[in-house]
């Protein structure tokens, strides 16, 4: 069954520093993955996606993902955070059933990002 | 601004009640995918309508029904209300019906069982 791992619950970096969020994934073959971000109170906004080609892909934000087939991982990258950046990050997965293009997202659990002045 | 519009923000109800949650997309978009966040089981998905047709069914209780009307908003109705179904409830549109396509999220409603 396809499945989302975000390792880190929650996680603090100071502002200026850089950061990284891990995300690992459970699919059969490569599958579409995203990055989102949520604000209190607010929806889920789409940071970035990676479905094919060059492994490195650039965000909204100042954001990057880089794909690793070998560790089944999709993690989030940002070389210096802004205070703004503050939020809930979920990583997804698109997994299409077999012999269609449908199918649904499953998401992990999330990482709390706290940003210290 | 997602431009998914969900109503209303906030929902305060008790137990053994009906409520529907309403959905408007993107202009343009045919997709409307619902989602269950709780901090039991995170974000679920629930449904997913394309131009009218449910498409897909995943983590809905038969208390739990949906549809999607000519105008391509989408109304998610519950019943039987429990404690348990207190959590944000959003609404996501998107261009097509396939996975790869990206979906636009609203603000979600707040369900708040008593």
């Amino acid at each position: 069954a396809q499945s989302v791992t975000q390792p880190d619950i929650h996680i603090t970096v100071s502002e200026g520093a850089s950061l990284e969020l891990r995300c690992n994934y459970s699919y059969g073959a490569t599958p579409y993955l995203f990055w989102y971000v949520q604000s209190p109170g607010q929806g889920l906004q789409l940071l970035l996606k990676y479905f094919s080609g060059d492994t490195l892909v650039q965000g909204i934000k100042g954001f990057e993902a880089e794909f690793k087939r070998s560790q089944s991982s999709f993690n989030l990258r940002k070389p210096s955070v802004h205070w703004s950046d503050a939020a809930e990050y979920f990583c997804a997965v698109g997994a299409p059933d077999r012999g269609s293009t449908l199918g649904r997202l499953y998401f992990g659990r999330g990482t709390q990002l706290t940003v210290w002045p | 601004d997602s431009g998914v519009t969900q109503t209303p923000k906030h929902l305060i109800t008790a137990t053994g009640q009906r409520v529907t949650l309403r959905c408007s997309p993107r202009s343009g978009d045919l997709s409307v995918y619902w989602y269950q966040q709780s901090l039991d089981q995170g974000l679920q998905f629930l449904i997913h309508y394309y131009n009218g047709e449910e498409r897909a069914k995943g983590n809905i209780l038969e208390r739990f029904s949906a549809q999607q009307f000519p105008d391509l908003h989408s109304e998610l109705n519950l019943s039987s209300l429990e404690l348990g179904d207190s959590a944000l409830y959003f609404c996501a549109s998107s261009a097509s019906d396939r996975v790869r396509q990206p979906q636009h999220f609203g603000d979600g409603t707040r369900l708040s069982i008593l």
